[in-house]
């Protein structure tokens, strides 16, 4: 079985900070994924990641894939409330991480 | 818009009973997925289906049961609902030639409540 382990599972910050959420993992994975959720609604694909250290941006969000495709990291920069979401990662067999709850305070 | 819906959203019903959720999708893609979502538990895959009539287990599949007939639903039963499946349950698709197979598209979710 696969199994992606997000940290943190809370972050609660303040607007204009930076933050990393961590996706990791024992198994390699040929792609991840990064979604965003809000309340009441379904997970939103951001991105996906294929190549061993591949760096993808997405205005303030970078997201990158390790080396041994086995981990994977989003960054954002200068947070703002409207970052708040469930952030979800997930590759292999249809696995998820259980979740980054981010809050950003104004 | 990747063109799921799901119904219903929502869904009170009682212990022992029968419930169905649907799940139809518009553009032709192949595969499609049940999750439930849980506090504490993320999303966990309960069936998927990668074709008409062919549909496989996911890590959580006691007490469901999928069909899928036509390309465009699919179909999830809990045949006698039990308290332990009050949960959110999220239908996805994936699988076609613009996109990567793992790459899934979620719908919105149909909140269950069995009392």
């Amino acid at each position: 079985t696969q199994l992606l382990e997000q940290s943190p599972q809370f972050l609660s910050i303040q607007e204009g900070e930076n933050l990393t959420v961590y996706c990791n993992s024992s198994s390699v994975f040929s792609s991840l994924q990064w979604y965003r959720q809000e309340p009441g609604e379904g997970p939103v694909l951001l991105v996906t990641v294929v190549t061993g250290g591949e760096v993808k941006k997405l205005k303030r969000l970078t997201f990158q894939f390790g080396d041994a495709r086995k981990d994977s990291s989003l960054h954002i920069t200068a947070a703002q409330p409207g970052d708040t979401g469930l952030y979800l990662c997930a590759g292999g067999k249809l696995t998820f991480g259980q979740g980054t709850i981010l809050t950003v305070h104004p | 818009d990747a063109g799921i819906t799901q119904s219903p959203r929502h869904k009170v019903t009682e212990t022992g009973t029968p419930v169905t959720l649907r799940c139809h999708q518009t553009e032709n893609h192949r595969y499609m997925y049940w999750y439930r979502q849980d506090p504490g538990h993320g999303l966990r895959l309960i069936h998927y289906s990668y074709g008409v009539k062919d549909t496989d287990k996911g890590e959580v599949s006691d007490g469901y049961s999928v069909s899928r007939s036509k390309t465009e639903d699919f179909l999830l039963t809990l045949e006698s609902a039990t308290s332990s499946q009050t949960s959110v349950y999220f239908c996805a698709i994936s699988g076609t030639q613009k996109t990567p197979g793992n790459t899934i598209y979620f719908g919105e979710g149909s909140w269950l409540t069995v009392v």
